[in-house]
């Protein structure tokens, strides 16, 4: 079955900075990789995905790579505000069967000073 | 706004006891995922459903676990007897599926369990 890893388990930098978390994923027939943020006391919240078609997605600071040849994607946030500061989990999910079966990263927990 | 709901929020008790934790989909959501959160393992999958059916309950220890879905606004996940073990957040997600494209899961605000 699908394994995915994530690094690093946890990242600090200055608010303004750039983060970046990588994941890789080991099925090659995965073929959807969304990314979740989840805040202290809620469940984990979905704010970018990309399909297996797609090679960058952006959403205003927030943009995902995918490198389908080397089975890794990444999460980049620019310009991180304190409010940035969540736990992240990556996912993936194999060929379409018909059901969303993901398989989640082991999170980073990101934190952006002030 | 839709969103999933989950029942209780937290729930302490001790072990032996039975537990039951709801969750209420999206409207219109036809796919129910259970997930239990801990540090050591992460987000695991317990069981899933689609339009109330149960497709897969292979991570769900079946001794003491189970999982159902009475009717489509409603699902829920039993613990009995419980075990400290047991003690972790445990999520719902919900989700449309039928057509490529339909993978996105919403998430409700977990039930933080503990059993003494």
């Amino acid at each position: 079955g699908e394994n995915v890893e994530q690094h690093p388990s946890t990242l600090s930098v200055q608010e303004g900075d750039s983060a970046v978390i990588k994941c890789t994923y080991s099925d090659s027939a995965s073929n959807y990789f969304p990314w979740y943020k989840q805040e202290l006391g809620k469940g984990p919240q979905l704010i970018i995905d990309i399909r297996s078609n797609v090679g960058e997605k952006k959403d205003q600071r927030i943009a995902v790579t995918l490198n389908k040849t080397a089975k890794h994607f990444s999460l980049h946030i620019t310009e991180t505000q304190p409010e940035d500061s969540a736990v992240y989990f990556c996912a993936a999910r194999g060929r379409y069967t018909g059901f969303q079966k993901l398989v989640f990263g082991t999170g980073t927990r990101l934190l952006v000073s002030p | 706004d839709a969103r999933v709901t989950q029942t209780p929020r937290h729930k302490v008790t001790e072990m032996g006891q039975e537990v039951t934790m709801r969750c209420q989909p999206i409207l219109g959501h036809n796919t129910v995922f259970w997930y239990r959160q801990t540090m050591m393992q992460g987000l695991e999958l317990l069981a899933y459903f689609r339009n109330r059916a149960p497709l897969d309950d292979s991570g769900m220890p079946k001794d003491r676990f189970s999982a159902e879905m009475p009717d489509a606004t409603l699902a829920t996940l039993k613990i009995q007897p419980s075990e400290p073990r047991d003690s972790a957040v445990y999520f719902c997600a919900s989700g449309q599926t039928g057509q490529p494209g339909d993978e996105k899961l919403f998430f409700g605000s977990g039930t933080q369990l503990s059993v003494l």
